[in-house]
């Protein structure tokens, strides 16, 4: 069974909609991560949690919330998706210096 | 601010040859330097790492080395194989476990 799971791999959603991307892991890490990867582009850090109670913004936070439900879940809120919001979202976590990432999302506003 | 950025975007190489892949950096401050390979609808896989006060590290088949004086990282991957095929990001960490990603080459490993 793999360490981090994202639900759901792929979706499509329209503009204005409310959509909520999954992250579960099994590796027992505090330290979880939500990043955005845009082609051509690396990963983007949108929030990131080093524990139950911390959650923090990264470098393009705007048009997301995160929710850190317990030590092995942290979810990407998008409260009203937009199209530029179209990309591929990995969650990760860490340990140290080596993060591990889940297979990610792809999302698709139209 | 900080950047992470990589010099060649593509980089094609033949089955056996070496393969080297460059990356910039402008974070004096980062502690470590990680090397990742994201396979075709994966997410990235750490491949190896080196801490800021090294200038080489080697692995089963790649080595990493640092150049702190010149803000450069590398990544040499021996006797390339074609399931090295993926694209290779670099990336820092710093600000306690923060992490900033470079924008990726892609490697295509030729028959």
């Amino acid at each position: 069974d793999a360490d981090v799971t994202q639900t759901p791999r792929n979706r499509i959603t329209k503009t204005g909609k409310r959509i909520m991307l999954e992250c579960s892991q099994t590796k027992g890490h505090d330290r979880m991560y939500w990043y955005r990867q845009d082609p051509g582009l690396g990963l983007r850090l949108i929030y990131y949690s080093f524990d139950v109670k911390d959650i923090n913004k990264g470098e393009i936070s705007d048009g997301y919330s995160v929710s850190r439900q317990a030590q092995a879940k942290f979810s990407l809120s998008l409260e009203s998706a937009i199209p530029n919001q179209t990309a591929l979202y990995f969650c990760a976590t860490s340990v140290g210096h080596e993060q591990y990432f889940g297979p990610g999302t792809r999302l698709t506003v139209t | 601010g900080e950047s992470v950025g990589l010099h060649l975007p593509t980089l094609s190489v033949q089955e056996g040859d070496n393969s080297i892949i460059n990356c910039a950096y402008s974070n004096s401050a980062s502690d470590y330097f990680i090397w990742y390979k994201q396979e075709s609808g994966k997410g990235p896989q750490f491949i190896i790492d080196i801490r800021s006060n090294m200038d080489k590290r080697q692995g089963q088949r790649v080595t990493v080395l640092l150049n702190k004086t010149v803000k450069h990282l590398s990544l040499q991957i021996a006797a390339t194989q074609p399931g090295d095929s993926a694209v290779y990001f670099c990336a820092e960490k710093y600000n306690f476990n923060k992490f900033y990603f470079g924008s990726g080459t892609k490697l295509n490993v030729k028959p």
